[in-house]
């Protein structure tokens, strides 16, 4: 089974709409991490959090929010969706302990916005 | 603030090396990474280098590490049709971002048969 879980994985919607992006992981660890990726431009960060209690803007929050509801859980929120949205989601996890502090991805989700 | 830069893609043939070249601004990175996706898929850490360390091998896998002109190099030897994907350098950041990474842009590596 997959360490790192994302819910949907493919998403169509129209221009605001709310829409929930779920990230779920087994690996036990506090650091979860939400980056979009568009063609050309890489992965930017969104939001990060580094325990239940801890959410920290990334390089680009404006537009989105997260929960982070439990070590294993943080959602990520567009409250009313526009079409530069639609990227490619990535969910990571890491912790600080381990080999080099690896971050783990999940399969991503593909997020249209018409 | 920090800045990753590499070459958006790469083409070469079956059995050849490929050098993929990245350079950085910010050098308090206490590890640099090599990260792969492949097609439809996640990134998956591929390889990294300690900072102290200017080169390490990993069967097909070379990672140059040059400190002086903050540049980092991924070699792939013998590359194979599998290994078509995109590569991504990383780096550390820290600072208020307490260990986040920034990555490049990626490159896609093609190999043609």
């Amino acid at each position: 089974d997959a360490d790192v879980t994302q819910t949907p994985r493919n998403r169509i919607t129209k221009t605001g709409k709310r829409i929930m992006l779920e990230c779920s992981q087994t690996k036990g660890h506090d650091r979860m991490y939400w980056y979009r990726q568009d063609p050309g431009l890489g992965l930017r960060l969104i939001y990060y959090s580094f325990d239940v209690k801890d959410i920290n803007k990334g390089e680009i929050s404006d537009g989105y929010s997260v929960s982070r509801q439990a070590q294993a859980k943080f959602s990520l929120s567009l409250e009313s969706a526009i079409p530069n949205q639609t990227a490619l989601y990535f969910c990571a996890t890491s912790d600080p302990g381990t080999s080099a502090n690896e971050q783990f991805f999940g399969p991503g989700t593909r997020l249209t916005v018409l | 603030g920090e800045d990753v830069e590499q070459s958006l893609f790469l083409s070469v043939r079956e059995g050849d090396s490929s050098v993929i070249n990245c350079t950085y601004t910010d050098s308090s990175s206490t590890y640099l990474y090599w990260y792969k996706q492949e097609p439809g898929a996640g990134l998956q850490l591929l390889t990294y280098i300690f900072s102290n360390m200017d080169m390490k091998q990993d069967q097909r896998l070379t990672v140059l590490l040059n400190k002086k002109d903050k540049h980092l190099s991924l070699r792939i030897a013998d590359t194979q049709t599998g290994d078509s994907a995109i590569y991504f350098c990383a780096i550390e950041t820290y600072g208020g971002s307490q260990g986040n990474l920034i990555f490049g842009k990626g490159t896609k590596l093609s190999v043609k048969p």
